[in-house]
């Protein structure tokens, strides 16, 4: 069964104080990786897909990297506007299209 | 805004009835996608719909159904509904229905039974 365990679960970080979320997984084969943000009952925005290891990928203060067992999102000089909940998926070859979601980690970026 | 849309964004009801949920998809996605969002279990897959077809079914319960129709929009049918059935329901829209493909997700409906 794929799982797909996120750390830290909440995460209190200072205006400007950089750190790193983490996204350990175990599937049967990797078909892709998803990073999506979610702000308080609304739906996943998307972020990054990544497909193999050694794959990095950036957007603005977000940096999304992939081994064989895990993901970072990496968060470079947070802004309040970066609080959110942040999700992990994958999708495996042979689970069709659907995506396994972890816990998420939530941030809270102060000002 | 993902393009994906869902209605209503909030439905309240009571134990034992039964509700609609509706999604569209993005302009030109053949796939939809419906997930359960609840507290204790996070985002869950309940089922997609590839031009009108089922293509997999997660851990949907007998009570629930779906269809996709012609016109690609989805319907996700709720019944005999239970206490715990209260979470946030959402829709995803891809392009593909067996390749690779980024799921958009919609705002969501919040179904609260009493």
């Amino acid at each position: 069964e794929d799982q797909v365990t996120q750390s830290p679960e909440a995460l209190r970080l200072q205006e400007g104080e950089s750190s790193s979320l983490n996204c350990s997984y175990t599937v049967s084969g990797l078909r892709g990786l998803f990073w999506y943000r979610q702000d308080p009952g609304k739906g996943p925005e998307f972020l990054f897909t990544l497909y193999s290891a050694g794959e990095e990928k950036e957007k603005e203060r977000l940096k999304a990297t992939l081994t064989k067992k895990e993901s970072f999102l990496h968060i470079t000089a947070p802004k309040p506007e970066d609080s959110a909940t942040y999700l992990c998926a994958v999708q495996a070859s042979a689970a069709g299209n659907k995506l396994t979601f972890g816990g998420g980690t939530r941030v809270l970026v102060k000002p | 805004d993902s393009g994906v849309t869902q209605t209503p964004k909030h439905l309240i009801t009571a134990t034992g009835q039964r509700v609609t949920l509706r999604c569209s998809p993005r302009s030109g996605d053949l796939s939809v996608y419906w997930y359960q969002q609840s507290l204790d279990q996070g985002l869950q897959f309940l089922i997609q719909y590839y031009n009108g077809e089922e293509r997999a079914k997660g851990n949907i319960l007998e009570r629930f159904s779906a269809q996709q129709f012609p016109d690609l929009h989805s319907e996700l049918n709720l019944s005999s509904l239970e206490l715990g059935d209260s979470a946030l329901y959402f829709c995803a829209s891809s392009k593909e229905g067996t390749g690779y493909g980024t799921q958009y997700f919609g705002p969501g409906t919040r179904l609260t039974v009493l």
